[in-house]
């Protein structure tokens, strides 16, 4: 059984610049979630996707948009990026609700945004 | 008021002592409580669950809930200096995951 990938794992990008993180789900989780994890915090909710539709999201502006697709995976951009957007970006994955499923965590994309 | 709270911490407990980390949440409605470690620079690795008032146990680790109190704790026994790490109280809220900030637990030899 395959895990929660994400891609890539680390990235530096300039202040105004656009990035498209990428996650594969875990084999036959049809739910992913996103993560944003800045130094010293715990993860805060940007949003979530179910069967290629957003299905709930955080207190996040919209320039951090998703995308999920037929075959589950998933992408997060971020456009216009600021420097408060460093953070590790974590994808989880799940089938159905989190009662039936716990949410299991990719290894994260380490932004760093100068 | 913070949604789910947790000590920051550090908790420093002696190699071979029970540690106990704590977790308060806000939202009665909350059905589903989780615990996941995280060790420095890595991802959150999913520990233990639990939906029913009562204890839980798997192996050295139990988690405790008790929803009239909002309140959720993890006890690990026999801790190791390996179990040093942050460990993250979750919760459900309708269609998410709310997180704590995570306490620090030092294991001493």
């Amino acid at each position: 059984e395959t895990g929660v990938t994400q891609s890539p794992t680390h990235l530096i990008k300039t202040r105004g610049q656009q990035v498209t993180l990428r996650c594969s789900s875990q084999s036959g989780h049809n739910t992913v979630s996103w993560y944003q994890q800045a130094l010293g915090q715990g993860p805060q909710f940007i949003f979530q996707y179910y069967r290629e539709e957003e299905n709930g999201r955080g207190n996040f502006p919209p320039r951090f948009s998703g995308l999920q697709f037929p075959n589950y995976s998933s992408e997060l951009n971020v456009n216009a990026l600021e420097l408060d957007d460093s953070a590790l970006y974590l994808c989880a994955s799940s089938l159905g609700t989190f009662y039936n499923s716990p949410l299991h965590f990719g290894n994260g994309t380490r932004l760093t945004v100068t | 008021q913070k949604e789910v709270e947790q000590n920051s911490g550090p908790l420093s407990v002696p190699e071979g002592a029970i540690a106990s980390l704590n977790c308060t949440y806000s939202d009665r409605g909350s059905q589903s409580f989780f615990w996941y470690r995280q060790y420095s620079g890595k991802s959150p690795e999913l520990i233990m669950f639990i939906y029913s008032n009562g204890d839980k146990e798997d192996g050295r680790f139990t988690a405790q809930l008790n929803k009239a109190s909002q309140y959720v704790s993890l006890l690990i026994r026999d801790s190791q200096p390996s179990d040093s790490a942050t460990y993250l109280c979750a919760v459900d809220n309708t269609d998410k995951l709310i997180f704590g900030t995570g306490t620090r637990l030092q294991v001493f030899p």
